[in-house]
C-alpha cells in the first residue's frame, strides 16, 4: 500500500538554528514528490516538485532533495515567519489520476 | 487575481441539512480535485474530475456529490449531513494529472 511517512511531528528551533524534516514513502514506482506549506486556517501552498533521485530544489532558506526511500527539506537558518506546517506528498508512477498521498506534516516553530 | 478561489470560507450546519460549497479556477488547469483535512491535519483526496469528466471517486459516501458545469469550476453538494463531515475541505487544480496541484484556501464545515 503507498504510503508516506514524515518526522518529526513537530520541531521547534530558535532562529537561526538549521534542521530537516524528512519525508519516507513506499509507493509502486515514484512518478512525483511535492512540498507544500500550509500556515493555519490557509490552504497548501507549492514549494517544490522533484521527480527523480539525486534531485534538489531550492527557495530561499528552503533546499529539497530527493532520494529513492525518502525526501528531506533542508532548512538553513531559519526566521519566525518559516513557522508553518511543513506537508509531503506523491503520486506513484501508474496513476493516471493525479492522486497526491500526503503525509501527515511536520509543524515547524521558530522562536526568536 | 486569485487562482484558487472557494465560498463560502466557513459554513454551520445542522445535521441533516444540505450544502454545497463552490470552487473557481483561473489558472486555465484541465484537471480539478476536492480534498478534506480531518481534525489531525491529514489531507486525504476525494474526487478528481478532469475536463469536466470524474476521474477519482475515492471511498466516499454517496451523500457527496461532485458537479463540474465547465473546465473552471467545480462544486462539492452534500446531502444529508452528519457530524463525522465536519472537516476542512479544500480545492485544488493541475494543468494535467501528474503536474503540481494548487489549492484554494478552503472551506471549514461545521455540522452541529
Amino acid at each position: 500500500e503507498d504510503q508516506v511517512t514524515q518526522s518529526p511531528e513537530a520541531l521547534r528551533l530558535q532562529e537561526g538554528e538549521s534542521s530537516s524534516l524528512n519525508c519516507s514513502y513506499t509507493v509502486s514506482g515514484l512518478r512525483g514528490l511535492f512540498w507544500y506549506r500550509q500556515d493555519p486556517g490557509k490552504g497548501p501552498e507549492f514549494l517544490f516538485t522533484l521527480y527523480s533521485a539525486g534531485e534538489e530544489k531550492e527557495k530561499e532558506r528552503l533546499k529539497a532533495t530527493l532520494t529513492k526511500k525518502e525526501s528531506f527539506l533542508h532548512i538553513t537558518a531559519p526566521k519566525p515567519e518559516d513557522s508553518a506546517t511543513y506537508l509531503c506528498a506523491v503520486i506513484h508512477g501508474s496513476s493516471n489520476t493525479g492522486k497526491l498521498i500526503f503525509g501527515q506534516g511536520t509543524t515547524l516553530q521558530v522562536k526568536p | 487575481d486569485t487562482a484558487v478561489s472557494q465560498t463560502p470560507k466557513y459554513l454551520v450546519t445542522q445535521m441533516g441539512n444540505d450544502k454545497s460549497i463552490k470552487c473557481e479556477q483561473n489558472l486555465g488547469h484541465d484537471t480539478m480535485y476536492w480534498y478534506k483535512q480531518d481534525s489531525k491535519k491529514f489531507l486525504k483526496i476525494m474526487f478528481s474530475y478532469n475536463n469536466k469528466e470524474l476521474i477519482i471517486n475515492e471511498t466516499v459516501p454517496n451523500r457527496f456529490s461532485p458537479k463540474s458545469p465547465d473546465k473552471a469550476h467545480l462544486n462539492l453538494h452534500i446531502n444529508s449531513l452528519e457530524l463525522g463531515d465536519s472537516a476542512v475541505y479544500f480545492c485544488a487544480s493541475s494543468d494535467e494529472w501528474a503536474d503540481t496541484q494548487y489549492f484554494g484556501p478552503g472551506t471549514r464545515l461545521t455540522v452541529l
